[in-house]
């Protein structure tokens, strides 16, 4: 079974300019998260979504972060501008294969690490 | 806000060592789940906890979920190299949203 797909698996970009983040949960899954992990603030919940719409999203940092979910299987976590602060390894996680025992067990894609400079 | 004291931070353990570790919030959750993450990827399910009181087991690992909902404790019986890595704790809300603990950093020296 494919897992949740990341893309890209590493970025590195200038300050200032737009990063575009993206994710493919698990098919049938109907929640998606957004996490964000460094060294100093360990793994912070950015966002998450429930069939397509955005629940929680007060663990955004700034305006300058967005997150969009078009569809059942596809979001995107954009910055833009982007700043040094926000290198870290961003991770999407899906979950809720519904009548499946795992139903609210989240299953982490391989992250994509994103050096500002 | 709603914190997971996660703890030990590190620790160094002998190949065949039984290793503990626990989390603690001042929250109240309705499930606890601990993962394992190691180099380059993400995090991966090892152990999920339901209910108050439950003790569930993979292998070699055992884990429980507190009566109080507000910690859990995991352990790992006779550890082997390939039990290293960051291993987290997380708690659930109803919400479907979670916290993670900062982790636990696992070394097993053969």
């Amino acid at each position: 079974d494919a897992g949740v797909i990341q893309s890209p698996r590493h970025e590195v970009t200038e300050m200032g300019q737009e990063v575009t983040l993206r994710c493919k949960p698990i098919s049938g899954h109907d929640y998606l998260f957004w996490y964000r992990q460094t060294m100093m603030r360990g793994l912070e919940l950015l966002i998450y979504f429930n069939n397509n719409v955005p629940i929680d999203d007060s663990g955004m940092p700034e305006d300058r972060f967005s997150a969009k979910m078009p569809n059942a299987s596809f979001s995107t976590l954009k910055i833009q501008p982007s700043e040094p602060r926000d290198s870290a390894v961003y991770f999407c996680a899906s979950s809720g294969l519904a009548g499946a025992s795992s139903y609210n067990e989240q299953f982490f894609g391989p992250g994509t690490r994103l050096t500002v400079l | 806000g709603q914190q997971l004291n996660q703890s030990p931070q590190s620790m160094f353990i002998q190949e065949g060592e039984d290793v503990s570790m626990n989390c603690t919030s001042s929250s109240i959750f309705n499930t606890w789940l601990w993962y394992k993450q190691e180099p380059g990827e993400g995090p991966v399910l090892l152990i999920a906890l339901y209910k108050a009181g439950e003790l569930t087991s993979n292998g070699r690992l055992t884990a429980q979920f507190g009566i109080t909902r507000k910690d859990s404790f995991l352990n790992i019986s006779a550890s082997i190299p390939s039990d290293v890595g960051i291993y987290f704790c997380a708690g659930r809300f109803p919400s479907n949203d979670m916290r993670f603990g900062a982790g636990t950093r696992l070394t097993v020296k053969p």
